[in-house]
């Protein structure tokens, strides 16, 4: 079975951009959630997706969007780059209910220049 | 509000010897534990969970123990091994029926030969 796959891997932008960063999870997952982490910080949740819709958001500012398709498939966007939102951006998959684990994507590293 | 906490940064011991790694949370409606287990730029990778009606989940070298009075929880490693070297995570469900981890912030363990 296939994990979660994260692309690009490596990122680097200039401030003002935008970035798109995609995730597919695990065949048959339908949740799939965003987290960002920067270095001596742990995970920040950003936001949660299920079946389409957004079930879950964290503290970050509207730049911050994301939107699930119907394959399930993630994507998450950054829109006016800071040098602040240089960070590893990592996706997870898991089954609809709670108790079970959620499987990580390896991540993108996103640096902002 | 940090609801889920790992107060010790770093953790360093001998090979062979046991480590203990340890994590407190404020929110006693957590019902589900994991940990997890993280390489620099790479995603997390699930090392073992447990439910509140247990106080002990064991899988290999790893055991995971529960106190639910003390809101309390740590992760055993018998016998370290140097490979086990990385930053793990304690993390808990937001809630039922989500995919949002509220996640510690880490502690890095180092494993000496």
């Amino acid at each position: 079975k296939a994990g979660v796959t994260q692309t690009p891997r490596y990122l680097i932008k200039t401030r003002g951009q935008q970035v798109t960063l995609s995730c597919s999870p695990i065949s048959g997952h339908r949740s799939v959630s965003w987290y960002q982490q920067t270095p001596g910080q742990g995970l920040q949740f950003l936001f949660e997706y299920f079946s389409e819709t957004q079930r879950n958001k964290g503290n970050f500012p509207g730049r911050f969007s994301g939107r699930q398709f119907s394959n399930s498939r993630s994507e998450m966007n950054v829109s006016t780059l800071e040098l602040g939102d240089s960070a590893l951006y990592l996706c997870a998959s898991s089954s609809p209910w709670g108790d079970t684990e959620a499987f990580f994507g390896q991540g993108t590293r996103l640096t902002v220049v | 509000d940090q609801q889920v906490k790992q107060n010790s940064p770093s953790l360093s011991v001998q090979e062979g010897r046991i480590s203990i790694l340890n994590c407190d949370y404020t929110n006693s409606m957590f019902d589900y534990f994991l940990w997890y287990k993280k390489y620099p730029a790479e995603g997390p990778t699930f090392l073992i969970s447990i439910s509140s009606i247990k106080d002990k989940n064991e899988d290999g070298r790893f055991t995971v123990f529960l106190n639910k009075s003390a809101k309390h929880l740590s992760l055993h490693i018998v016998p370290s091994q140097p490979g086990d070297s990385a930053v793990y995570f304690c993390a808990a469900p937001a809630s039922s029926n989500t995919g949002k981890l509220i996640f510690g912030q880490g502690t890095t363990l180092q494993v000496k030969p």
